[in-house]
């Protein structure tokens, strides 16, 4: 069975801190993908990141990096020094067999 | 940037009409797209993968015959619900991407989304 948890319902940090969303999966397949996708307030969804399983080299991008650890099946995200635009519900996902989604976390950026 | 354009943006109608739901790449040839469906409490599934010229292919649970997808060009998917029923009411996001398959390192650029309401 696959699984995706952000245990993480709603985060709240105040500009400037950094914050770290969750991301734990489940899965039998040897070969998956893990991504990551923003939703803004506006609706739109926006592509972050896409990592397959033979890759656990972490990522950084900008203020955002993430962590790959198959040994504990986890893909976490963090956001450096946050603003308030990073406000959003942040979605992991995990593609095996089938794709499915975490149910999201809803990161509030207070200035 | 990469633009997708998803329309309409919004649509109600009665239960057993069938709606289409139109998503075009606007600066790029998209030989991959994907439809997804957001229900109410903010959880995303995905719907189905297109790849252009070919069938769809649908994620397990969803049904074929209820959502037709075409990508018959490499500018536009479609998404028809048919004979639409209340429980069918959402959120339908389409994406597209460049190029094929899992193993791009090409982006994902979504549409606005469609709402869909079934009375």
């Amino acid at each position: 069975a696959q699984k995706v948890t952000q245990a993480q319902t709603e985060i709240s940090v105040v500009e400037k801190e950094d914050v770290t969303l969750d991301c734990v999966y489940e899965t039998r397949d040897t070969t998956y993908y893990l991504f990551w996708y923003k939703q803004p307030p506006s609706g739109e969804l926006v592509f972050l990141i896409r990592r397959n399983s033979f890759d656990e080299q972490n990522e950084i991008s900008g203020r955002y990096s993430w962590n790959f650890q198959k040994s504990t099946s986890s893909f976490n995200f963090t956001i450096t020094a946050s603003q308030v635009v990073d406000s959003a519900v942040y979605f992991c996902a995990l593609k095996g067999f089938k794709t499915i989604f975490g149910a999201g976390t809803r990161l509030f950026v207070k200035a | 940037g990469a633009v997708v354009s998803q329309h309409p943006s919004w649509v109600i109608c009665k239960s057993g009409t069938s709606v289409k739901i139109e998503c075009r790449s606007l600066d790029f040839q998209a030989t991959t797209m994907f439809w997804y469906r957001q229900f109410p409490k903010q959880s995303l599934m995905l719907m189905a993968t297109s790849n252009e010229g070919s069938k769809a292919t649908y994620e397990q649970g969803v049904e074929k015959d209820k959502f037709l997808i075409n990508h018959a060009s490499l500018t536009l998917s479609t998404l028809t619900v048919t004979s639409a029923h209340p429980e069918d009411s959402s959120f339908y996001i389409c994406s597209a991407r460049e190029t094929q398959g899992v193993l791009s390192n090409q982006p994902q650029h979504f549409g606005d989304g469609t709402r869909l309401s079934i009375l």
